[in-house]
């Protein structure tokens, strides 16, 4: 069954640093979604990405972060200058339809991303 | 705002027992309602989903069925596997919303055999 990938499994990065977490979404899939869950906490939605633009973005996705699908097959998220607050699990997932008609998301495994 | 609350983990029973994880939901229209569950060390998968009023969802054992008059989807299953221990989390699709998931706290299922 097709799934989607994350990489890396684990990142370490100073504060302060550029981090890019890589997703490679399900290959006839058109919608692409950034969540992340900080320990303890709840799933939080960051970004959707369709037909090769932001269609919506929460609070949290602010000027720090930016997505990009730079080749047709991976999906990026870029945070610019990392904190201590932005060490989470973050979670890649796509749909084949616009996820508020009911089609399903489907994730990777996730990126643990750990800010020092 | 919309949102999702489900029962505080961890739940833990033993093999063979009947399973209820609650969910209840806060949302304006008609949301579509998932139950996704996370296995250790893995991502999330979608377990069922719900997407109108008295739907059920069903999977692997577990139904789940969309109550608009008590806003809730509880989880359910007549008979826990070892295997099934993982977090069980509740979301909703928004409706104003085409993209966005809102999700619920999540809760750990252990099961002793």
């Amino acid at each position: 069954e097709p799934e989607v990938t994350q990489t890396p499994s684990h990142q370490v990065t100073q504060m302060g640093q550029e981090v890019i977490l890589r997703c490679v979404p399900i290959s006839n899939h058109l919608y692409f979604y950034w969540y992340r869950q900080i320990l303890g906490q709840k799933v939080e939605f960051l970004v959707s990405f369709y037909n090769n633009e932001i269609s919506e973005k929460s609070e949290i996705f602010d000027d720090q972060f930016s997505v990009e699908r730079p080749d047709g097959s991976n999906f990026t998220l870029k945070i610019r200058s990392t904190k201590l607050e932005d060490s989470a699990m973050y979670f890649c997932a796509s749909s084949e339809a616009n996820g508020g008609t009911g089609s399903p998301l489907h994730f990777g495994n996730g990126t643990r991303l750990t800010v020092t | 705002g919309d949102s999702v609350t489900q029962m505080e983990g961890p739940v833990t029973l033993s093999e063979e027992a009947f399973l209820t994880i609650n969910c209840t939901y806060t949302a304006t229209g008609y949301p579509s309602l998932f139950w996704y569950v996370q296995y250790p060390g893995e991502g999330l998968q979608l377990l069922l989903k719900a997407t109108k009023a008295d739907d059920k969802g069903s999977n692997k054992g577990f139904e789940a069925t969309y109550r608009k008059e008590t806003t809730s989807f509880h989880l359910e299953k007549g008979s826990v596997q070892v295997s099934d221990s993982a977090v069980y989390f509740c979301a909703l699709s928004k409706r104003d919303s085409n993209y966005q998931l809102i999700w619920g706290a999540g809760t750990k299922l252990i099961i002793k055999p």
